[in-house]
Order: C-alpha cells, then structure tokens, then sequence
C-alpha cells in the first residue's frame, strides 16, 4: 500500500510531556501537510512542508508546536509541553507537486492525540 | 463569520434518494472547490476536484460550483448505506499548494 502513512495511531501524553507525530508521504509526493481536527469540527491547517523548507506556517500556533520534513524519512509534528486543549486528530496528507494532478493532497489515517 | 459554512446534519436519507450537500463561502478569491468523504475514525478521502464554476460527474456523484453565488454542491444519485460518512467541502485559491480550507462536514447516514 502505498499510500500516506501516520504513526503512532493513537497516542496519550501526559500534560507538560512531548508529543512527536510522523507522517510519510505516497511515494513520490514531495509536499506534505499538517492539518488539525477537533471533534465535530473540520480540519484546520497547520503547516505546509517541501523536502527541508516550510513554505507554509500560518495555521501553527506560535509556542509549542515545530515541524520538519528532512531530507531524508518521515515528516515530524512536534508539540512541546502538551496540554489537554491539544487533544485532537492530527492528519497529514501529501502530493506530488507535479504533473496534472499537482496539488491533490492525499490523507493519512491520522494520529489521534489524547492528553491527561 | 467564517470562510467556509457546511450545515453540519445529520441528514438522515432512506437508501435510493438523491442527497444534496451544500458549501457557501465568503472569499470570491477561492477557485479550486473540493469534496472528501470521511468514515469514522479515518482520513478524509478525496471524492471531487473542480476549479471554477461548472459542472463535474463522477459515477454516482455531481459537484456543482457557482461562483456567483458562492455556493457549492455535491450530489448523490442512487445513494447506498456505504455512503454514510461525513462530508467535507473544501477549497482554495490557487491549485499551487497553497492551504486548503475545509467546511465543518455533514454527516450523512443512508437507511437500508
């Protein structure tokens, strides 16, 4: 399958811990993207990445929260000193940046954070 | 007032009607109008991609987009219980990866 993967699943932090989430993208998709979801809500953006740029931060909160896809393995959310109002699915999608279905961005089972 | 309005539902049909799911938005600068459908506890899934107004068809689904009015559609025809999920509209500016905003979703459940 070779389609957008998100690891861990699920994942419970303690408040003031540190949360990392991964994403890696189709193969061949160099663009990828962290979107939030709330319950009953839809998804927020947070951050647009190329192979080592953010080329789009303006969904990311300010403190806490970094992201980076390096050149080489998975994209990486990081959310410092967690608190319980970052509770929510985390969902990465990805596309190819090339060819006619450039910017269709593509979705990964997501992350479900939970913190206690 | 937000971007992207989406009457969150649930919109309950019996299996065989024709569903209509709306979107109405606020920026006229939006050109490119998307659905995905989402099944609990999954990612959304890319259903529709449009750009501009018009018509587009896929099977069993019709997307509409008028700009003029700032409202788009998704159609169903022949509507089946493994259609029940939640559907999102979505839309951008520019095809050129820029960020996608998405409407709240529908919740649609199909009666056997």
């Amino acid at each position: 399958n070779a389609g957008v993967m998100q690891n861990p699943r699920h994942l419970v932090r303690r408040r003031g811990q540190e949360a990392r989430l991964r994403c890696s993208p189709m193969k061949g998709h160099s663009h990828v993207y962290w979107y939030r979801q709330l319950p009953e809500e839809g998804l927020k953006f947070m951050v647009y990445l190329q192979k080592e740029n953010i080329i789009d931060e303006s969904g990311m909160p300010k403190e806490r929260f970094s992201a980076e896809f390096p050149k080489e393995g998975p994209s990486i959310l990081r959310i410092q000193q967690v608190v319980r109002g970052d509770s929510a699915a985390y969902f990465c999608a990805s596309s190819s940046g090339t060819g006619a279905l450039a910017y269709e961005q593509y979705f990964g089972p997501g992350t479900r954070l939970t913190v206690t | 007032q937000k971007e992207v309005e989406q009457d969150p539902g649930p919109l309950s049909v019996p299996e065989g009607a024709i569903v209509s799911l709306n979107c109405t938005y606020s920026n006229s600068a939006f050109q490119y109008f998307m659905w995905y459908r989402q099944y609990s506890r999954k990612g959304p899934e890319l259903l529709m991609y449009t750009y501009s107004s018009g018509n587009k068809e896929d099977g069993r689904f019709t997307a509409q987009v008028d700009k003029s009015s700032k409202y788009i559609s998704l159609f169903i025809r022949d509507s089946q219980p493994s259609d029940s999920a939640t559907y999102l509209c979505a839309m951008e500016v520019e095809s050129s990866a820029s960020k996608i905003i998405f409407g709240s979703g529908t919740r649609l459940s199909i009666r056997p």
